[in-house]
């Protein structure tokens, strides 16, 4: 159980253009999905927490008209990388919140991550 | 802020043998800690978390201890195998901020 998905896996695109980025929750409902990007040898940075139905909260430093999410159910969140430039490419990984009957619990699952390319 | 150290050098140990990570942190104790399992191209693998209030837990050949006095936690592995090898993070639950913060990792080699 517990199992998100992203897509795609990769993309490359080139200088301008804009890139979507699916993360689903296959086997349960997230009301918050987190979206991070990791730079090689670096850790996790956290750019936004994205709540079902509502507007993201995004990080200091991150810009929102350029990375927009939509979190338009319990099982899906997209990330839109808008004119997008070399300098965005990175690895995108998105992970979602389990919420059980009894309470919150605070563990993540994460998707496999999209590779970004910006040429 | 809070801020997590982690080994940034690999932990390079013999099949079979236990290894241990370490994972510091500065200011309050969160309410969670975390450690996470991540293979190089992939998303992370939630492995274990242990509460403030619980000094230990195990699963497995996974055991976290949890000390909040010395503001730490060490992650061991116990009989490891060549399988084993990654980079595990160390993470941190903000009640105040409702996010997780991650450590950098620390890249564990076993050898066979």
């Amino acid at each position: 159980g517990a199992v998100v998905s992203q897509h795609p896996s990769w993309v490359i695109c080139k200088s301008g253009t804009s890139v979507k980025i699916e993360c689903r929750s296959l086997d349960f409902q997230a009301t918050t999905m987190f979206w991070y990007r990791q730079f090689p040898k670096q850790s996790l940075m956290l750019m936004a927490t994205s709540n079902e139905g509502s507007k993201a909260t995004y990080e200091q430093g991150v810009e929102k008209d350029k990375f927009l999410i939509n979190h338009a159910s319990l099982t899906l969140s997209t990330l839109t990388v808008t004119s997008a430039h070399p300098e965005d490419s990175s690895f995108y990984i998105c992970s979602a919140s389990v919420q059980r009957a009894a309470g919150v619990t605070y563990e993540q699952y994460f998707g496999p991550g999209t590779r970004l390319t910006v040429t | 802020s809070q801020k997590i150290e982690q080994n940034s050098e690999a932990l390079n140990i013999q099949e079979g043998k236990t290894a241990t990570l370490t994972c510091n942190y500065t200011n309050y104790s969160p309410a969670y800690l975390q450690w996470y399992r991540q293979d190089p191209g992939r998303g992370p693998v939630f492995l274990l978390l242990i509460r403030e209030n619980e000094k230990e837990k195990r699963k497995e050949r996974l055991k976290v201890t949890f000390d909040t006095t010395l503001k730490q936690s060490l992650f061991h592995i116990t009989a490891s195998q060549p399988a084993d090898s990654a980079t595990y993070l160390c993470a941190l639950w903000m009640d105040s901020s409702y996010k997780l913060i991650f450590g950098s990792g620390t890249r564990l080699l076993v050898r066979p």
